[in-house]
């Protein structure tokens, strides 16, 4: 069975940082590019980030690169996303979800973790 | 602010069709598959539909997917009360090099 489960939120003040994991179990971590999506209080869904099977290829939102990290460590089927200067507006519940099989232009997220609250707020 | 477009809200009463619309452009829907999520109050995201109109193990038949150039649909036959869920659209955007949303629409069953 397809688990994920993800860890690591919480409050933080603005301009702090904070590391997001998601712990992958159930299937060969490897083979699967992995995402970050989240969403804002009563509001919708948003993706954050792509990450290849080997690590090798990363994507962002214009809204979070150049402060977001995504990496994973595949001996520890963990996937990570580092968030730095974090701004009130990152306020989300953040999901790791699998990439199904296939191109980016096919890619579609099969697998979704529960969630994890991050709350920037002074 | 989403470049993939659908309504707020869709209602219908049990057993009746609900059709929900997905506009986007050249760059999104018109050169990518499109899938659809279900969110249930309170969970996470589940997946829908896939590549337009595939439907992953479990789905029901009462879910289908459809898309014609830069639009998507998603229709739901017979409704039941459990469908009520929030429902987003999604692709890949070549512009901008990383995966859409659309805006959510919140189906109601009366």
């Amino acid at each position: 069975e397809v688990q994920l489960v993800e860890s690591g939120g919480g409050l933080v003040q603005p301009g702090g940082s904070l590391k997001l994991s998601c712990a992958a179990s159930g299937f060969t971590f490897s083979t699967y590019t992995m995402t970050w999506v989240r969403q804002a209080p009563g509001k919708g869904l948003e993706w954050v980030s792509y990450i290849s099977g080997s690590g090798g290829s990363t994507y962002y939102a214009d809204s979070v690169k150049g402060r977001f990290s995504i990496s994973r460590d595949n001996s520890k089927n963990t996937l990570y996303l580092q968030m730095n200067s974090l701004k009130a507006e990152d306020t989300a519940v953040y999901y790791c979800a699998r990439v199904g099989l296939g191109t980016f232009r096919s890619s579609f997220f099969d697998y979704w973790g529960q969630g994890t609250l991050v709350t920037v707020s002074s | 602010q989403s470049v993939l477009t659908q309504p707020p809200s869709a209602s219908g009463t049990p057993g009746q069709r609900v059709s929900i619309s997905c506009s986007g452009s050249s760059s999104n829907i018109g050169s990518s598959t499109v899938n659809w999520y279900q969110q249930l109050p309170g969970t996470a995201p589940k997946l829908l539909i896939y590549s337009n109109n595939q439907r992953p193990s479990g789905v029901p038949d009462r879910f289908s997917g459809s898309k014609s150039g830069t639009s998507a649909s998603l229709a739901i036959s017979g409704l039941q009360s459990e469908d009520e869920a929030d429902y987003y659209c999604a692709a890949w955007d070549d512009s901008l090099n990383g995966y859409v949303f659309g805006t959510g629409t919140k189906v109601t069953v009366l």
